[in-house]
């Protein structure tokens, strides 16, 4: 089974709609991502969490809530959809080791589409 | 502020040929982390190789090797005997006390046959 899971894997919504893309992990990390990939921009920190009561902005937020819903469990919410929110979401891990940000594990990714 | 940079939008290079990838990087920071990254056509991303910025020796992994220059803040990636399944898109990531990842814009490399 893999160790970051993400539901769901391909979604199409409309505008204005509210839509939940969830995260579940299993490897037992702290530290819990959610990033926005678009083509040509590499990947957007949009929210993280260092533990379930540690949840912090990343670069791009506005539009996006999370949810830490427990150590192994990462919901992001987009309240009201806009076409601009078109792209692929990943969720990632970490473990806590240091002061420094370590290798970040990926879910499969879900690919968001707004019409 | 930490940036990543990759100059190299797109490669191609014939199957079993070595092929760099390059990277540059800013931080002020001394210690740190630097990663690759690949994401295949399936889109998963896979950690490749990791380097620790205190350390002088470059990190292997079998074909994949990194030329990590401290003082030029350099993170080239070379793939030896490449093979098809090396066709990809790859990141290039700091990771520093910012508890962040950093990301490069990505080079998509074609492995032809």
């Amino acid at each position: 089974d893999a160790d970051v899971t993400q539901t769901p894997r391909n979604r199409i919504t409309k505008t204005g709609k509210r839509i939940m893309l969830e995260c579940s992990q299993t490897k037992g990390h702290d530290r819990m991502y959610w990033y926005r990939q678009d083509p040509g921009l590499g990947l957007r920190l949009i929210y993280y969490s260092f533990d379930v009561k540690d949840i912090n902005k990343g670069e791009i937020s506005d539009g996006y809530s999370v949810s830490r819903q427990a150590q192994a469990k990462f919901s992001l919410s987009l309240e009201s959809a806009i076409p601009n929110q078109t792209a692929l979401y990943f969720c990632a891990t970490s473990d806590l080791l240091g002061a420094r940000t370590d290798t970040q594990y990926f879910g499969p990714g879900t690919r968001l589409t707004v019409l | 502020a930490q940036t990543v940079t990759q100059s190299q939008p797109e490669m191609s290079v014939q199957e079993a040929e070595t092929v760099t990838l390059s990277c540059t990087y800013d931080t002020s920071e001394s210690n740190y982390y630097l990663f690759w990254y690949k994401q295949p056509p399936s889109r998963q991303m896979i950690l490749v190789i990791r380097q620790e910025a205190y350390k002088q020796q470059n990190a292997t992994e079998n074909r994949f090797s990194v030329n990590f220059q401290k003082a030029a803040k350099s993170f080239s990636l070379k793939i030896s005997d490449s093979q098809l399944g090396d066709t990809a898109m790859y990141f290039c990531a700091l990771g520093d006390s910012n508890y962040q990842l950093i990301w490069g814009a990505g080079t998509k490399l074609i492995i032809k046959p």
